[in-house]
């Protein structure tokens, strides 16, 4: 099984600064997906990113996926209050169609 | 929209019972997957299917098997519960045919207490 680190666990910020989630692996991984999970539901994707080098942005997100598609990295811009939630990351193994998921980030934005 | 329903929400049972868990999708996936969720620990993957009748280990499949009978039924079963099963269990489905985003799509959860 392949590993993914992500960090930090926690971050409380105030509204409007920018933070940034990383993810890590000594693995290849074939994709990279974000996930938001909200109290209560299921994670929901956020992005999908495939190209090593690949950058996507979703409205004040900005996700990147590592030249050698082995890590990612998630930028929020000016936060708001409605950012906050639990962001996990998931790499999808070369051998099929598995994910392995980080640890998770659970964001706080304080108004 | 992509459906994908668990039969509870919260679910309490006492150690030692036989513990069903229901997953039901409504988009004809192929793949299904039943994950637990632990603070700190992320999501691991208890069990999968890649269609029916098939089952594959995930990591953490000690203490907890599978059926998959009809195409969108997925069922984990736990064949006696212990305290060390208490945790939120989480089931997904994800259609082979979607090369574009692979995405899972989440059921919202079932928060299994043993006592």
């Amino acid at each position: 099984t392949q590993l993914l680190e992500q960090s930090p666990q926690f971050l409380s910020i105030q509204e409007g600064e920018n933070l940034t989630v990383y993810c890590n692996s000594s693995s290849v991984f074939s994709s990279l997906q974000w996930y938001r999970q909200e109290p209560g539901e299921g994670p929901v994707l956020l992005v999908t990113v495939v190209t090593g080098g690949e950058v996507k942005k979703l409205k004040r997100l900005t996700f990147q996926f590592g030249d050698a598609r082995k890590d990612s990295s998630l930028h929020i811009t000016a936060a708001q209050p409605g950012d906050t939630g639990l962001y996990l990351c998931a790499g999808e193994e070369t051998s099929g169609s598995r994910l392995t998921f980080g640890e998770g980030t659970q964001l706080t934005v304080n108004p | 929209d992509v459906k994908v329903t668990q039969s509870s929400r919260y679910l309490v049972k006492r150690t030692g019972e036989k513990v069903f868990l229901e997953c039901v999708q409504d988009m004809d996936h192929e793949n299904m997957f039943w994950y637990r969720q632990d603070p700190g620990l992320g999501l691991r993957l208890i069990y999968f299917s890649y269609d029916v009748k098939m089952k594959e280990k995930g990591d953490i499949p000690e203490g907890y098997s599978v059926s998959r009978e009809k195409k969108e039924r997925f069922s984990l079963i736990l064949e006696s519960a212990s305290t060390n099963q208490t945790s939120m269990y989480l089931c997904a489905s994800r259609s082979t045919l979607d090369r574009r985003t692979y995405e899972q799509y989440f059921g919202p959860g079932t928060r299994l207490t043993v006592t």
